[in-house]
């Protein structure tokens, strides 16, 4: 199984700050790594898929980038409807395997 | 509007069983690959199991492998997972997931193993 390994896993934040979370694997995925964000008692929303393909309606603060073995997820302005927990995800190879999450808090 | 609902979670003893289900709906379900993903009390997502289109491909997480059967019945817009010999590490949040890079997800349902 590929493994996903997601750093930080915790971070603490302003309201403004440029904030980025980094997620390696273990094997070469192409382009296959989607980032989700949770919340509290809700359900993963997926933010990018095909690592730097924005989904629909999510704000444009949102980026992602790489390739391969290292990817990054960017909040370029954070905002306090950010703080949640983000995840990575890479579908290029059976089984599907998720990152272990890294937790956006507030400083 | 493009939906998932789960539902059939529930409190079951250690050994006992349950059918989770998961509606579709505002899709074409059945051009869609599925997959079943957990989250147990304070971790993070976990991937239990995987449906191809026709049901012809189907894959488990070893952790699940031989107690748990995904299915799916493309007349009724209806995934299933049918979960057997439940543990207490079983216990979690299934959420079920559509497509390959999981873009739309269902508000998950509650499964809890305990005596």
């Amino acid at each position: 199984d590929i493994q996903m390994t997601q750093s930080p896993s915790s971070l603490s934040a302003s309201v403004g700050d440029r904030v980025t979370i980094t997620c390696r694997a273990s094997q070469g995925i192409r382009h296959d790594l989607a980032w989700f964000q949770q919340k509290p008692g809700k359900a993963p929303k997926r933010l990018i898929y095909d690592a730097s393909s924005l989904q629909s309606g999510v704000p444009s603060r949102f980026s992602g980038s790489g390739s391969g073995t290292e990817f990054t997820l960017t909040i370029s302005s954070l905002q306090p409807e950010d703080f949640a927990t983000y995840y990575c995800l890479q579908h290029d190879s059976y089984p599907p395997t998720f990152g272990q999450g890294t937790k956006v808090e507030i400083k | 509007e493009v939906q998932l609902v789960e539902s059939g979670g529930g409190l079951v003893q250690p050994g006992g069983s349950l059918r989770l289900s998961c509606a579709a709906s505002g899709f074409t379900f059945s051009t869609y690959w599925m997959h079943w993903v957990r989250q147990a009390p304070g971790k993070g997502l976990v991937w239990v199991s995987r449906i191809s289109t026709d049901g012809s491909r189907i894959g488990y997480a070893d952790s699940v492998k031989g107690r748990f059967t995904i299915s799916r019945d493309d007349g009724k817009n209806t995934l299933y997972l049918q979960t057997n010999s439940l543990r207490a590490e079983d216990t979690a949040v299934y959420y079920c997931v559509r497509g390959s890079s999981m873009d739309v997800w269902g508000q998950g349902t509650t499964v809890t193993v305990s005596s």
